[in-house]
């Protein structure tokens, strides 16, 4: 069965250090997102993806996030200066091309960042 | 705006207890609701799902009704196993925006 990829499975960084978090979709998708969720918290949308731009973002995703679709396979997100508060797990999903109301999510398994 | 209340974890059952997790939202229109489900170092699966009011969604076992009168979404299970040990998470869709999540509800299950 197709699934979304997501490496690494757990990074541990210095606080002001860029991160790089990549994800694999499933290859007929056509929409990308990523949530994250602090430890405790509510996953929390960042942003959508779709025909190599974004589409909608969050209050959180800030200019010190930006995602990238570099090959049309990967998809990456990068945190340009890591701060404490960045520590969570980071879900990458995509889906089809189905309504967005009825659509189903497809989610990665995430990856969990620690800013030390 | 949006938002999406679980009851609080973990909930403890043995084997073949009966199931509920509470669920209840706040919405713009009418939104389609979600459960989605995370087992042990697996990323989030779709569960069930309804998209209007008195909809019934189901699925390994797992039920959910979409009552509007009450705005809740609760699942529940009539007899659950220990593989149903995950995190469980209410999730909508309200108009065209993303999915909006609750904090997840842990549910262990003994033998």
């Amino acid at each position: 069965e197709p699934e979304v990829t997501q490496t690494p499975s757990h990074q541990v960084t210095q606080m002001g250090q860029e991160v790089i978090l990549r994800c694999v979709p499933i290859s007929n998708h056509l929409y990308f997102y990523w949530y994250r969720q602090i430890l405790g918290q509510k996953v929390e949308f960042l942003v959508s993806f779709y025909n190599n731009e974004i589409s909608e973002k969050s209050e959180i995703f800030d200019d010190q996030f930006s995602v990238e679709r570099p090959d049309g396979s990967n998809f990456t997100l990068k945190i340009r200066s890591t701060k404490l508060e960045d520590s969570a797990m980071y879900f990458c999903a995509s889906r089809g091309g189905t309504g967005v109301r009825t659509g189903e999510l497809f989610f990665g398994e995430g990856s969990r960042l620690t800013v030390l | 705006g949006d938002s999406v209340t679980q009851m609080e974890g973990p909930v403890t059952l043995s084997e073949e207890a009966f199931l509920t997790i509470n669920c209840t939202y706040t919405a713009t229109g009418y939104p389609s609701l979600f459960w989605y489900v995370q087992y042990p170092g697996e990323g989030l699966q779709l569960l069930l799902k309804a998209t209007k009011a008195d909809d019934k969604g189901s699925n390994k076992g797992f039920e959910a009704t979409y009552r509007k009168e009450t705005t809740s979404f609760h699942l529940e299970k009539g007899s659950v196993q220990v593989s149903d040990s995950a995190v469980y998470f209410c999730a909508l869709i309200s108009g065209y925006s993303t999915l909006t999540f609750g904090k997840g509800t842990m549910l262990l299950v003994s033998p």
